[in-house]
């Protein structure tokens, strides 16, 4: 399986833009890149995908390293409610459809 | 429009009772997938539908736990004997197409205390 590699923590200041980084030196040519974060006492919800492209949707955008190594997520402006576990996955068609989490990078915001 | 809903929101059992948990997908989805996350952990895969296909059981812990989906919808995720490491957040997603790029959308999640 490919995995990623994220920080166990960050901390942001409250409307400052955030960028969550992603090792995935393994990664391979059909893999596709997935941001999924979790909020205290629910369930995970889906953020960005990519493939090599870099992406943009109104949570969020995907940068995606030219050599897909690596990734980033950049929150635009931070809010209290971004404060979360966000989880980096890559979707390994030989590991069948589940998400693969991983402890993922847990965000705090501070006002 | 409606989202994954899962019952009961929380269950508390003594060790040694069989429980059922219960996930209604997406309406039209055809993908349903089972997780859970123990207090602290990472959320675990269990098992996978994907419309008329085998399920993947491959993620199961032990032969205590079945799942089934009924008519393509509905799904029970089904824990004989419960044991105490059992306790845990049980989470049911599911998504419109099996494939890669796919988006799993997740219910709330049911919290099983097993005493």
């Amino acid at each position: 399986d490919a995995k990623t590699t994220q920080p166990n923590s960050m901390e942001s200041n409250e409307e400052e833009p955030v960028h969550l980084p992603c090792n995935h030196s393994t990664i391979s040519g059909t893999d596709y890149i997935h941001w999924y974060r979790q909020l205290p006492s629910q369930g995970p919800e889906y953020v960005i995908h990519g493939l090599t492209s870099n992406v943009n949707n109104r949570m969020a955008s995907l940068a995606i390293a030219e050599d897909r190594k690596s990734s980033t997520l950049i929150l635009h402006r931070a809010t209290l409610r971004d404060a979360a576990v966000y989880y980096c996955i890559l979707r390994d068609p030989h590991s069948g459809y589940a998400l693969n989490f991983g402890k993922g990078t847990s965000l705090l915001v501070t006002p | 429009g409606a989202g994954v809903s899962q019952s009961p929101s929380n269950k508390v059992t003594e060790k040694g009772k069989d429980v059922e948990l219960r996930c209604d997908p997406i309406s039209g989805h055809t993908a349903l997938y089972w997780y859970r996350q123990s207090l602290g952990q990472g959320l675990e895969f269990l098992i996978y539908f994907q419309g008329n296909s085998a399920p993947d059981k491959s993620g199961l812990p032990s032969d205590r736990f079945s799942a089934e989906r009924t008519g393509g919808s509905v799904s029970t995720l089904t824990i004989q004997r419960t044991q105490q490491e059992d306790s845990a957040v049980y989470l049911c997603a599911s998504s419109l197409l099996r494939e890669l790029a796919d988006t799993q959308y997740f219910g709330p999640g049911t919290r099983l205390t097993v005493l």
